[in-house]
């Protein structure tokens, strides 16, 4: 099984600040990595797929990098819509989440 | 737009079964993969399981295998998931979610996400 592992678990920022989640696999994922945020009480949405590729519609402060086992979600110009929780996710192996990373004020 | 609406899940006790359905529209159910994917309360994402388009593939966590089955009914656009053996720390709601490919592709993701249904393991 592939295990993700996400930080920081959480983190305190303010709108305008660029933020930065670090996601490790602990295995080569090639770049089978994909970015969900979370907000409370309502379904995860994709925001990045195959560890760089934005969703339609998902504003361009997200942005993804990363490969092998190493990747990373960067949002710059915080905005207050972007306060939730952000998930990585493998797809390499079946599929299997990063413990997320709770992004608040 | 796509639409996954969850039912069947409940209060059930240590030991018992649920089986767990999502009604899918507004899309072509029968030519993309599916996936269960659940949170317990205040907890972070775990997938489940998931199959393919056809069925013919199917997937488990390790934490469920054996207990859990999954299917699919392509002619009601219709996605299941038996839960038996059901522990206390199953409690957690389940999402039915649409794959963004036809099977378990590598570079495939979980796309579209159905609004949820809360199993509650309790005696």
């Amino acid at each position: 099984d592939i295990q993700m592992t996400q930080s920081p678990s959480s983190l305190s920022a303010s709108v305008g600040d660029r933020v930065t989640i670090t996601c490790r696999a602990s295995h080569y994922i090639d770049t089978s990595l994909n970015w969900y945020q979370q907000k409370p009480g309502k379904p995860p949405k994709v925001l990045i797929y195959t560890a760089s590729t934005l969703q339609d519609g998902v504003p361009s402060r997200f942005s993804g990098s990363g490969s092998g086992t190493h990747f990373t979600l960067t949002i710059t110009s915080l905005q207050p819509e972007d306060f939730a929780t952000y998930y990585c996710q493998q797809s390499y192996s079946v599929r299997s989440f990063g413990g997320g990373t709770k992004v608040e004020v | 737009e796509v639409q996954l609406l969850e039912s069947g899940g409940g209060l059930v006790q240590p030991g018992g079964s649920l089986r767990l359905s999502c009604a899918a529209s507004g899309f072509s159910f029968a030519t993309y993969a599916m996936s269960w994917v659940r949170q317990a309360p205040r907890q972070g994402l775990e997938w489940v399981s998931g199959l393919s388009d056809t069925g013919a593939g199917t997937y488990y966590a390790d934490s469920v295998k054996g207990r859990f089955t999954v299917s699919r009914d392509n002619s009601k656009n219709t996605l299941f998931l038996q839960l038996n053996s059901l522990r206390i720390e199953d409690t957690a709601v389940y999402y039915c979610v649409k794959e963004s490919r036809d099977y378990f592709h590598s570079r495939g993701y979980l796309e579209s996400w159905g609004q949820g249904t809360l199993v509650t393991v309790s005696s």
